[in-house]
């Protein structure tokens, strides 16, 4: 199964400041997703992002918000855009599996705090 | 929309003891996931279930996959203070069998010693 670096693992923002989190993966792979996990709760996915195409993203979130980039089938940047203590939270990435059999990788997540 | 609903949210339980968890779709499923995530980690991967009526099992954890393919459970035998974790089930979007996974809101297991 695929291996995915995700960084960074943590940070402590400002609000209204922006954050860039980075998975790279060590196989290329079709759809990368980008989950946010409150604490003690579900993955809710934010977009799936394609390479060479937009994002799609699900009700609720807004890619003015959380702008995605996906430049190649092995890397995806998730941006969390002018930011609020609401925005606090656990983000991860997951790839598709090549092989159903292997599941879904995930990313180590990146936990954000906003002050 | 397609939901997966999943319960209980909570289980507490004594090492020893067996934990049931159970998973059901508003849809037919193609497949049927599951995930552990110990606490502070992400969702790790434990096992697929493809066949209607399904049953697999890794060591003490036994998997089901309902009959009409859309509700599944996962069953602990003798619970060991290891199991601590959330366990999640997941399906794919309704006629796929990759793609965005739909999950259930989890069972946080806790095992007292």
């Amino acid at each position: 199964s695929a291996v995915i670096s995700q960084k960074p693992s943590r940070d402590i923002c400002q609000r209204g400041t922006s954050l860039t989190i980075q998975c790279q993966v060590d196989s290329q792979v079709t759809m990368m997703f980008w989950y946010r996990q409150q604490p003690g709760q579900s993955l809710t996915l934010i977009a799936t992002a394609n390479q060479g195409s937009e994002a799609t993203y699900e009700s609720g979130f807004v890619i003015d918000k959380f702008p995605i980039s996906r430049p190649n089938l092995t890397f995806s940047t998730l941006t969390v855009s002018n930011m609020s203590p609401e925005d606090s939270s656990i983000y991860l990435c997951s790839v598709d599996p090549s092989d159903i059999n292997y599941g879904y990788t995930f990313g180590s997540g990146t936990r954000l705090t906003v002050v | 929309g397609q939901q997966v609903m999943q319960i209980p949210q909570y289980q507490h339980v004594q090492e020893g003891e067996d934990f049931t968890t159970y998973c059901n779709s508003s849809t037919t499923l193609s497949n049927i996931q599951w995930y552990k995530q110990r606490p502070g980690g992400h969702p790790v991967f434990l096992i697929q279930l493809v066949k209607s009526g399904e049953v697999k099992k890794q060591k003490r954890l036994t998997f089901q996959f309902g009959e009409a393919k859309k509700n599944s459970s996962l069953h602990i035998t003798a619970t060991q203070t290891t199991d601590v974790g959330t366990y999640f089930c997941a399906g794919p979007n309704r006629g796929s069998t990759l793609g965005r996974l739909y999950f259930g809101r989890g069972t946080q297991l806790t095992v007292w010693p």
